[in-house]
């Protein structure tokens, strides 16, 4: 059961241009939703969050948007760098009782390359 | 990823050995979170501890598969007889209190355990 998902694999881009990552989700209960950066052999680090009261969130270069009536939740990374080459991953929470909001869902992650 | 300390970074085990994965959280957090990520898949909860207390353990396998996170000392995970698909990375992250829903989950570097 993929409550939370990244149907594409991969996206390449090139440097200058802008980003945009998808994911869409079912659980109806999220109402919080963040973006992950991933590089090889580290943790995932922090990028960007969205609460469900608002539709969009801004800072710097990266930009979450969220339609809720679609459950549908994009990134926008304007204007791409080739440090910006990571594997994304997209993830959902509710406070669930006990768990409070740390019970995070990812979806499988977009490999995204930028090309100088 | 700066806080969360885990070791070791790399562990081999042969199939029917324990491994045991240690998670140091940030400075006076007392909330623990495990995650596992299985090749090509996104990170899965597994448990959510407070010193001394299972919070949430419903992301865990059955058997085989422990945590604790003792009143001194580093939250460890514990996995006996280990077989190849519990070949992955597993991350940890801490917080000083129950997250809110503007409070990101922070991630340490992982350990990399890998079944022979």
């Amino acid at each position: 059961d993929q409550q939370v998902k990244q149907n594409s694999p991969s996206l390449s881009v090139q440097e200058g241009r802008i980003s945009i990552l998808n994911c869409d989700y079912t659980n109806s209960m999220f109402d919080y939703f963040l973006w992950y950066k991933k590089y090889p052999a580290e943790g995932p680090t922090f990028l960007i969050s969205i609460s469900s009261i608002k539709d969009k969130n801004e800072d710097g270069r990266f930009t979450v948007f969220l339609n809720k009536s679609a459950k549908h939740l994009s990134l926008h990374i304007v204007p791409s760098q080739p440090g910006d080459s990571a594997v994304y991953f997209c993830a959902a929470t509710f406070n669930a009782g006990g768990t409070s909001y740390g019970k995070l869902t990812f979806g499988q992650g977009t490999i995204l390359t930028v090309h100088p | 990823n700066a806080g969360v300390m885990q070791n070791p970074r790399h562990l081999v085990r042969r199939r029917g050995q324990e491994a045991r994965l240690r998670c140091s959280p940030m400075k006076g957090h007392s909330h623990v979170y495990w995650y596992r990520q299985l090749p090509e898949e996104g990170l899965k909860f597994m448990v959510y501890l407070q010193k001394e207390n299972i919070i949430d353990e419903s992301g865990m396998p059955k058997e085989r598969f422990s945590a604790e996170f003792p009143k001194e000392g580093p939250s460890i995970l514990r996995i006996q007889q280990v077989v190849r698909g519990d070949s992955a990375a597993y991350f940890c992250a801490s917080s000083p209190r129950p997250l809110l829903n503007n409070s990101p989950l922070h991630f340490g570097n992982g350990t990399r355990l890998t079944v022979t």
